[in-house]
């Protein structure tokens, strides 16, 4: 069955510190891969999307993901995150044959001053 | 353009009552799709419909939810009888009619918060 693993439920780092949030997923056939952005109270904002082509995939806001079909990976990074960044972020994949999408359960991200 | 609409974007309702979520899809786009997120967990996918068709509803509980997306007008989700445990953001989104095997992208609306007392 088709899955998405956020391992980390909660991260704090510090302004200005690396950020990485990890993704797994679980889809036997090509994946397109998300990552979306949701403060609290809010719906989702759209941050990248992997469809084919670089693995190395660049967004809003600064963040970037990888794809590596190796590990069945598309993590997230930015290098200096600001607080602004304080929110919860999911990675979803979805499913060409139906279209549809599934999400993992989330990384909530502190900044700390 | 604008995108996904959904209304209300808040909804209060009391144990038993029925609650009732539109959603207008972005103009031009013929799917649309319904997803649940219960306190502090990801979106769950509920329900994928095309004008006056349900194409998948295997994310739909089996009792109390229904999903219709007519020829006119939005795509209502319809709970009955609400319970406690339904309680959630429930979001929209849509996308354009698809054209071969790949991935149509989907746009999200704001959510709406459904609270039963």
């Amino acid at each position: 069955a088709q899955s998405v693993t956020q391992p980390d439920i909660h991260i704090t780092v510090s302004e200005g510190a690396s950020l990485e949030l990890r993704c797994n997923y679980s889809y036997g056939a090509t994946p397109y891969l998300f990552w979306y952005v949701q403060s609290p109270g809010q719906g989702l904002q759209l941050l990248l999307k992997y469809f084919s082509g670089d693995t190395l995939v660049q967004g809003i806001k600064g963040f970037e993901a990888e794809f590596k079909r190796s590990q069945s990976s598309f993590n997230l990074r930015k290098p200096s995150v600001h607080w602004s960044d304080a929110a919860e972020y999911f990675c979803a994949v979805g499913r060409g044959n139906n279209n549809d999408m599934r999400f993992g359960a989330g990384t909530r991200l502190t900044v700390k001053p | 353009n604008a995108g996904v609409m959904q209304n209300p974007r808040h909804l209060v309702r009391r144990r038993g009552q029925e609650a009732r979520l539109r959603c207008s899809p972005m103009k031009g786009h013929s799917h649309v799709y319904w997803y649940r997120q219960l306190p502090e967990e990801g979106l769950k996918f509920m329900v994928y419909l095309q004008k006056e068709n349900i194409i998948d509803e295997s994310g739909m509980p089996k009792e109390r939810f229904s999903a219709e997306f007519p020829k006119e007008g939005p795509s209502i989700l319809r709970i009955q009888q609400v319970v406690r445990g339904d309680s959630a953001a429930y979001f929209c989104a849509s996308s354009p009619l698809r054209e071969g095997p790949s991935y149509n992208e989907q746009f999200f609306g704001p959510g709406t918060r459904l609270t039963v007392l």
